[in-house]
């Protein structure tokens, strides 16, 4: 079946430094691929998505690449800020029927501290 | 629009009691699904809908579990009876199609008692 792993929680960076969240999937035939947040008391937002492979989805300064070759999405950002801190959830979608039907990584905690 | 609207936000129950949860989808979206949140487990579909119809409920539980959709514009997740281990947060997303992003609401988070 679908699966999808997460690197383990929580990551806690300083302001301004590099994040990286990584994120592997298992899948039959070509999903498309997403990063959901889930800020503290709020329901998930999608962050990004690619649908092929090679795309790149990017928004708030956050990117992701998917990578057919070594079924990745992992998550970066150049320079994290404060308000960054909340729990991100690696998706896919199916690819076989319902696109929108979603299995989720287990989420990672990210802490941004000043 | 307001986006997928959950109610209650919160829910305190006792074991052995009925809980209800409700959701409406973004209006004009054709499928709805129901969507379970727990330390454990993580996020795991329940059930979804596409046209009011169930689709897939492979994910309810158990049959204490039920969910319906009367109409395009409201659904329920049922718990009869309600058991400790039930307690978590309970996302309901709707989608336009099939192929289209899911928006989630706001989730209810219960704690059964």
């Amino acid at each position: 079946g679908n699966s999808v792993t997460q690197m383990e929680g929580p990551v806690t960076l300083s302001e301004e430094a590099f994040l990286t969240i990584n994120c592997t999937y298992t899948a039959t035939g070509y999903p498309s691929l997403f990063w959901y947040v889930q800020y503290p008391g709020e329901g998930l937002q999608l962050l990004l998505k690619a649908t092929k492979a090679d795309d790149k989805g990017s928004n708030k300064g956050f990117e992701a690449t998917y990578r057919k070759e070594t079924t990745s999405f992992h998550l970066e950002k150049g320079s994290v800020q404060v308000s960054d801190s909340a729990v991100y959830f690696c998706a896919l979608s199916d690819p076989t029927g319902t696109a929108s039907k979603l299995t989720f990584g287990t989420g990672t905690r990210l802490q941004v501290t000043l | 629009d307001a986006g997928v609207i959950q109610s209650p936000r919160h829910e305190v129950t006792e074991m052995g009691q009925e809980v209800t949860l409700r959701c409406k989808p973004i209006s004009g979206h054709d499928y709805l699904f129901w969507y379970r949140q727990t330390m454990m487990r993580g996020l795991e579909l329940l059930i979804y809908f596409n046209n009011n119809v169930p689709i897939d409920d492979s994910g309810m539980p158990e049959d204490r579990f039920s969910a319906k959709m009367p109409n395009a514009s409201f659904s329920t997740l049922k718990i009869q009876p309600s058991e400790p281990r039930d307690s978590a947060v309970y996302f309901c997303a709707s989608s336009f199609t099939e192929r289209t992003e899911a928006f989630f609401g706001q989730g209810t988070r219960l704690t059964v008692v």
